[in-house]
């Protein structure tokens, strides 16, 4: 039931932006982007959301493409403790509820 | 900590077991959720309630049965489970119903069934 595609695995050097992709071009007019993050082992934590327009956060920024197909999370300054699984999501919100693909794992790196 | 507590944090149970997994939110949510995580996999839905009615059951066995007493508490109720039903169980809140809030989950319980 995913309707987004993530690569498996991402490396970061510690200190320099991490840029997350995703695709999602089965997207329609009403469906949100979400982006979530799970440490190992642990409940996965919301990190940002959004339609159309660039959101950005304490936490993160979020990039979707004009034709809303795609959409980039970066993490300005990656630390080792970002770490973690990204689940990149859509949602409507008639549905009420979240599908989870396999995400990405970002290592981070010293 | 984001307001989802659950307890136990982790679980040894064997096959014959009757156990309950539980879950409370204090953040004044309506919507309360259960997912399985089994080993590098993906997060598997499994009930979803809203405001104490269940709205969603995702093909789940009725070895595991929910409970919703009331928009703070969750439960899940676990009896005869077999060894594949190990896993990590997450449950998680939203605000409201048909909004766009995010969810807020908890910290999980580990199950390992004998």
């Amino acid at each position: 039931d995913a309707k987004t595609t993530q690569p498996p695995s991402m490396d970061c050097a510690e200190g320099r932006a991490a840029n997350l992709p995703c695709n999602h071009s089965t997207i329609s007019g009403n469906e949100y982007v979400y982006w979530y993050r799970q440490i190992h082992s642990q409940g996965p934590q919301y990190i940002i959301h959004g339609l159309k327009n660039n959101e950005t956060n304490e936490m993160a920024s979020l990039i979707i493409t004009e034709d809303r197909k795609s959409s980039t999370l970066i993490l300005p300054h990656a630390t080792l403790r970002d770490t973690a699984v990204y689940y990149c999501i859509v949602r409507d919100k008639d549905f009420n509820k979240f599908y989870f693909g396999s995400g990405t794992k970002l290592n981070v790196k010293p | 900590e984001t307001g989802v507590t659950q307890t136990p944090r982790h679980l040894v149970m064997g096959m014959t077991n009757k156990k309950s997994l539980k879950c409370e939110q204090h953040l004044g949510h309506n919507a309360m959720y259960w997912y399985k995580q089994s080993a590098k996999k993906p997060l598997e839905l499994m009930f979803v309630y809203n405001f104490k009615e269940q709205t969603e059951n995702n093909s789940v066995p009725s070895r595991f049965s929910p409970e919703c007493p009331n928009s703070s508490h969750l439960f899940l109720h676990l009896h005869t489970l077999q060894p594949e039903d190990s896993a990590l169980y997450l449950c998680a809140s939203i605000g409201q119903f048909n909004s766009y809030n995010e969810q807020f989950f908890g910290p999980g319980t580990r199950l390992t069934v004998l």
